[in-house]
């Protein structure tokens, strides 16, 4: 079976820092593409960062290109995403996915929440 | 950058009945990248439809998709209570604002 399991999140003033985490279990973890999506309250899904399967190629949504780092250990089986010079409008639940071929995401972690407040 | 536009932003139905779900592109796109998603409140979205027709693992055939170019549809058939959720679609790295589904 496929898990997901985020570890990380809290809350952090702006311009802060936190980590998050997501340790792949039930697949062949080095071999496919993996995504952050974040969940502002009450809104919608916007899509923030990607790496290849190698961890050779990242993406990153403009509205965090800067700020977050994504990477991933392939020895360890884990997803990481380093946050950095948070904002309030950081501020959501963020979901670690395995991202597929046409880029939709077939497995998401449970979420993890992040509040920037001062 | 392309704009994916989710109508109705809330629909009531009761059970038994067809919901019908739409999703808008802003330009033409590939329907290899459509997916759309259920979300149930406190919880992680679940991928129902891939490639704008494919059912992903374990969906019923209740569910699904079909369109190109810029317009594509969720179709969900023989409502039940527990259909009630948040439906997104998101092709490449964009996502829809979503639709709630409610069944009354």
């Amino acid at each position: 079976e496929v898990q997901l399991m985020k570890s990380g999140g809290g809350f952090v003033q702006p311009g802060g820092s936190l980590r998050l985490s997501c340790a792949a279990s039930g697949f062949t973890f080095s071999t496919y593409a993996m995504s952050w999506v974040r969940q502002a309250p009450g809104k919608g899904l916007e899509w923030v960062s990607a790496i290849s399967n190698s961890g050779s190629l990242t993406y990153y949504a403009d509205s965090v290109k800067g700020r977050f780092t994504i990477s991933r250990d392939n020895s360890e089986n884990t997803l990481s995403l380093q946050l950095n010079s948070l904002r309030a409008e950081d501020t959501a639940v963020y979901y670690c996915a395995r991202r597929r071929d046409g880029q939709w995401l077939d497995h998401w972690g449970q979420g993890t929440l992040v509040t920037v407040s001062s | 950058e392309i704009v994916l536009t989710q109508s109705p932003g809330t629909l009531s139905l009761s059970p038994g009945e067809r919901a019908t779900l739409s999703c808008r592109a802003s330009q033409s796109v590939s329907s290899s990248y459509l997916a759309w998603y259920q979300q149930k409140p406190g919880q992680a979205p679940r991928l129902l439809i891939y490639g704008a027709s494919s059912r992903a693992t374990g969906i019923p055939d209740k569910f699904s998709g079909s369109g190109s170019g810029t317009d594509f549809t969720l179709t969900i058939s023989r409502l039940e209570p527990e259909d009630s959720a948040v439906y997104h679609c998101q092709h490449s790295d964009t996502f829809g604002q979503g639709t709630k589904l409610e069944i009354k």
